[in-house]
């Protein structure tokens, strides 16, 4: 079975432009979750879809960032503009339920703003 | 709020010894969920455990188990005979059930190098 797969795997991209990161969540599952990590914070949950609808999105840390799952097997997160900040390794997990359910994780997109 | 705290940063052991990483959680929920996950090198975030707020029974997989007491809100693992391939970044989560659920926070990880 296919894990959760995201894209691109690695993006470098200039300060000022608009980035789009993609993530195909586990078929069947019904929650979705943006991660950041990076070595000054650790791993921050961004925002996390139940049955496409996003359910919080305190995390986001700024309107530069907004999130979207149009169908169940699509999510985006974009930043526009990126900062030299936004650099990070971007995960998006997914897991069957709503609550307790165990989250699996994509590989991770590597995002470099220079 | 929930707190999640892994109190090692870092810990280095020689292959074949035995390591414990300490995780202790804050939470006002009664049902709750921990999980212990893996990131290798490689930069994955790989599942390694889930363990409900009812069941306090310890857990053995093969050279790993852990011990959730939550008398002392901890849910520590341990590795027997650990390996180089163990040396990752261990991260311990929880997750609330309610008007949070879904929501999981994660501890600062702790780095484990087995050293051959």
């Amino acid at each position: 079975d296919a894990g959760v797969i995201q894209s691109p795997r690695h993006e470098v991209t200039e300060m000022g432009q608009e980035v789009t990161l993609r993530c195909k969540p586990i078929s069947g599952h019904n929650s979705l979750f943006w991660y950041r990590q990076t070595m000054m914070r650790g791993l921050e949950l961004l925002i996390y879809f139940n049955n496409n609808v996003p359910i919080d999105d305190s995390g986001m840390p700024e309107d530069r960032f907004s999130a979207k799952m149009p169908n169940a097997s699509f999510s985006t997160l974009k930043i526009q503009p990126s900062e030299p900040r936004d650099s990070a390794v971007y995960f998006c997990a997914s897991s069957p339920g709503r609550s307790q359910e165990t989250q699996y994780f994509g590989p991770g997109t590597r995002l470099l703003v220079l | 709020a929930q707190k999640v705290t892994q109190a090692q940063t870092e810990i280095s052991v020689v292959e074949k010894e035995d390591v414990t990483l300490d995780c202790v959680y804050e939470t006002r929920d009664t049902t709750y969920y921990l999980f212990w996950y893996k990131q290798p090198p490689s930069g994955e975030l790989v599942f390694l455990i889930r363990r409900n707020s009812f069941d306090e029974q310890n857990e053995i997989s093969g050279r790993y188990s852990w011990n959730f007491q939550k008398s002392t809100s901890s849910f520590n693992f341990t590795i027997t005979a650990s390996q180089v391939v163990d040396s990752a970044v261990y991260f311990c989560a929880l997750s609330e059930v309610g008007t949070n659920a879904g929501k999981s926070t994660f501890g600062d990880g702790t780095t484990l190098t087995v050293k051959p």
